[in-house]
């Protein structure tokens, strides 16, 4: 399975995009990208995923590159609860979580 | 949908307790993970079920950690017996793929697990 890297923690104003990136060079041709997201105290919680095309949902939208080694998970409006750790994935046959980044939407 | 159903959602129990901590997944749904999530380790597969068969069980840690899926609505990871560093918060997931783990996880509460 392709590994991930992702910042440790990135701030974001409220009200302002949250941007979170994510590289996956190692990526094959039909491994997803997921996106899930953990606030404080409770499980993981599912936002989005894509193989090859850009998506959106009514939570976000995520941005693959052509080349597939790397996507951005945007968040348009950041609010406070918002605030959580972001897991990118990258999935053949198995979910591996990685460390994921800490987003910390300020006031 | 009342989503994924974990109990207890806290338990504290001795070392060399026998500990069991029960899932129901979402109905309809056809596969099921078992995760544990630690400070040191983060958040670690475990084993899942497809169609209340277990497909992959090479998280499970040692023998005195079982799983079992007796049917479609409920599943139970048991730890007999108990040490401290079991100390977790385990997860439980459904999902409704039907071969692969590709498909969207939905997570329970969570148990908080202490062993003192």
């Amino acid at each position: 399975d392709a590994k991930t890297t992702q910042p440790t923690s990135m701030d974001c104003a409220e009200g302002r995009a949250a941007n979170l990136p994510c590289n996956h060079s190692t990526i094959s041709g039909n491994e997803y990208v997921y996106w899930y997201r953990q606030i404080h105290s409770q499980g993981p919680q599912y936002i989005i995923h894509g193989l090859k095309n850009n998506e959106t949902n009514e939570m976000a939208s995520l941005i693959i590159t052509e080349d597939r080694k790397s996507s951005t998970l945007i968040l348009p409006h950041a609010t406070l609860r918002d605030t959580a750790v972001y897991y990118c994935i990258v999935i053949m046959d198995k979910v591996i979580f990685g460390p994921g980044t800490s987003l910390s939407v300020i006031p | 949908d009342a989503g994924v159903i974990q109990s207890p959602r806290h338990e504290v129990t001795e070392m060399g307790q026998e500990v069991t901590l029960r899932c129901k997944p979402i109905s309809g749904h056809n596969s099921l993970f078992w995760y544990r999530q630690t400070m040191m380790r983060g958040l670690e597969l475990l084993i899942y079920f497809n169609n209340n068969v277990p497909i992959d069980d090479s998280g499970m840690p040692e023998d005195r950690f079982s799983a079992k899926m007796p049917n479609a609505s409920f599943s139970t990871l048991k730890i007999q017996p108990s040490e401290p560093r079991d100390s977790a918060v385990y997860f439980c997931a459904s999902s409704s793929q039907i071969l692969t783990s590709t498909d969207t996880q939905y997570f329970g509460p969570g148990t908080r697990l202490t062993v003192l």
